[in-house]
């Protein structure tokens, strides 16, 4: 299968600092990310679609300006927490989706705590 | 909306017993239905798929049938194994891309005992 990777595993900022996480496919050309928010015993949530080239689509009650997502090359999107809170600490995972196996591949996640 | 249901867990069971985990679905149409895995410290795998009513699919013994009158996709194997003590999700997709969305369920952790 092909590798997806996250940046950093985990981190712990203050509060009202911004924190960027990087989703990157090692082996593969993405289109197409996800990033999804996981909440303890909870479901992952799907936050938005990032497509290369163009602009982001957020999902119903997800603040753009607060998830602020870049999928600047067909390896890399990141996402940035900007002015975090201790709400928005949990964990965040990354999909890619691999056209030739038509299969979205997962990276680690990363676990965000906001003091 | 799109909905997935997963029966509540942990689930702990002896080694070569029998695994059935529940999985029901609220869509519209006609959707994908999924199953990934989470091995401990890794990034979800996908397990198995199937994409239209009445298909089966299957990989490394598990096995689920997508089960339109019931709208369920159950997850089953017969003998399992230590090593697949793991999170299962169950998904959907509303159409067959996998770029399109994915609506998970709230995963199940299962034990495996030796």
């Amino acid at each position: 299968g092909a590798v997806v990777s996250q940046h950093p595993s985990w981190v712990i900022c203050k509060s009202g600092t911004s924190v960027k996480i990087e989703c990157r496919s090692l082996d593969f050309q993405a289109t197409t990310m996800f990033w999804y928010r996981q909440f303890p015993k909870q479901s992952l949530m799907l936050m938005a679609t990032s497509n290369e080239g163009s602009k982001a689509t957020y999902e119903q009650g997800v603040e753009k300006d607060k998830f602020l997502i870049n999928h600047a090359s067909l390896t890399l999107s990141t996402l940035t927490v900007t002015s975090a809170h201790p709400e928005d600490s949990s964990f965040y995972i990354c999909s890619a989706y691999h056209r030739g196996q038509n299969e979205q591949f997962f990276g680690p996640g990363t676990r965000l705590t906001v003091l | 909306g799109n909905s997935v249901t997963q029966m509540e867990g942990p689930v702990t069971l002896s080694e070569e017993a029998f695994l059935t985990i529940n999985c029901t679905y609220t869509a519209t149409g006609y959707p994908s239905l999924f199953w990934y895995v989470q091995y401990p410290g890794e990034g979800l795998q996908l397990l198995l798929k199937a994409t239209k009513a009445d298909d089966k699919g299957s990989n490394k013994g598990f096995e689920a049938t997508y089960r339109k009158e019931t709208t369920s996709f159950h997850l089953e194997k017969g003998s399992v194994q230590v090593s697949d003590s793991a999170v299962y999700f169950c998904a959907l997709s509303r159409r067959t891309g996998a770029n399109s969305k994915l609506t998970f369920g709230k995963g199940i952790t299962l034990s495996v005992r030796p």
